[in-house]
């Protein structure tokens, strides 16, 4: 059974970056790729961005274009997202979610995430 | 890209059918059969229910189902029951690798 373990929850100041991973457990990333979601309080959900491991290709959503970075390691099959110059705005539960999107090379396309790690609060505050 | 317009809330009593629409544009829900709906019940991580418009993954009920019809998508849950509700949001690839989400749906059970 496919699961992901993201780290703890992180309290950050403005301008400040923060990094949450993502480790799966049960399986491998095999061809799947990582799609990176975030979730304000109260709020929808968001795509950030996504990354497929084996190939350590990431895409990224228009909006976090320059300020997110997603990468992979996949001997350990971890993920990482990255996220810089952090605002209040930022504050929300991020998730990471298995893909299982589809390859119509040379592009991978992410829209099917079916198994989701438990989330990671992350608070921006001075 | 703008996100999926979803209602803001729907409501059913059990045993009712319930639909929930999704519009997109040109460019997404209408351009590909990649839309997804996902169930997200209050402080949990949200549910795969349905994927390409109409495909259900293991273990998802019947009573679950999905369509589209131009640029927007729908999802059907028939015989509601009272842990349906929860919000639901849908999916759409939109080009270039990224998807797009809906706003969400909370859905009450009467």
């Amino acid at each position: 059974q496919a699961q992901l373990v993201q780290s703890g929850a992180e309290v950050k100041r403005p301008g400040s970056s923060v990094t949450v991973s993502c480790k799966a457990s049960g399986d491998t990333f095999s061809n799947s790729g990582i799609s990176w979601v975030r979730q304000a309080p109260g709020q929808g959900l968001e795509w950030m961005g996504g990354i497929v491991p084996v190939f350590g290709t990431a895409r990224y959503a228009q909006k976090f274009q320059g300020r997110v970075t997603i990468t992979a390691d996949d001997s350990t099959s971890t993920a990482y997202m990255e996220l810089n110059s952090l605002r209040s705005e930022d504050s929300a539960i991020y998730y990471c979610a298995r893909d299982r999107g589809n390859w119509y090379p040379p592009i991978f396309y992410f829209y099917r995430m079916d198994v989701w790690g438990q989330g990671t609060t992350v608070t921006v505050s001075s | 890209q703008s996100a999926l317009t979803q209602p803001a809330s729907v409501s059913g009593s059990p045993g009712q059918s319930i639909t929930i629409s999704c519009t997109g544009t040109s460019s997404d829900v209408g351009s590909y059969n990649l839309v997804s709906w996902y169930q997200q019940h209050p402080g949990k991580a949200p549910k795969l229910l349905i994927f390409e418009v109409t495909q259900r993954p293991s273990g998802i009920s019947a009573r679950f189902s999905g369509s589209k019809s131009g640029n927007t998508a729908s999802l059907t849950i028939s015989g509601l029951q009272a842990e349906d509700e929860a919000d639901y949001y849908c999916s759409s690839y939109g080009g270039s690798s990224s998807t797009v989400f809906g706003g969400g749906t909370k859905l009450t059970v009467l």
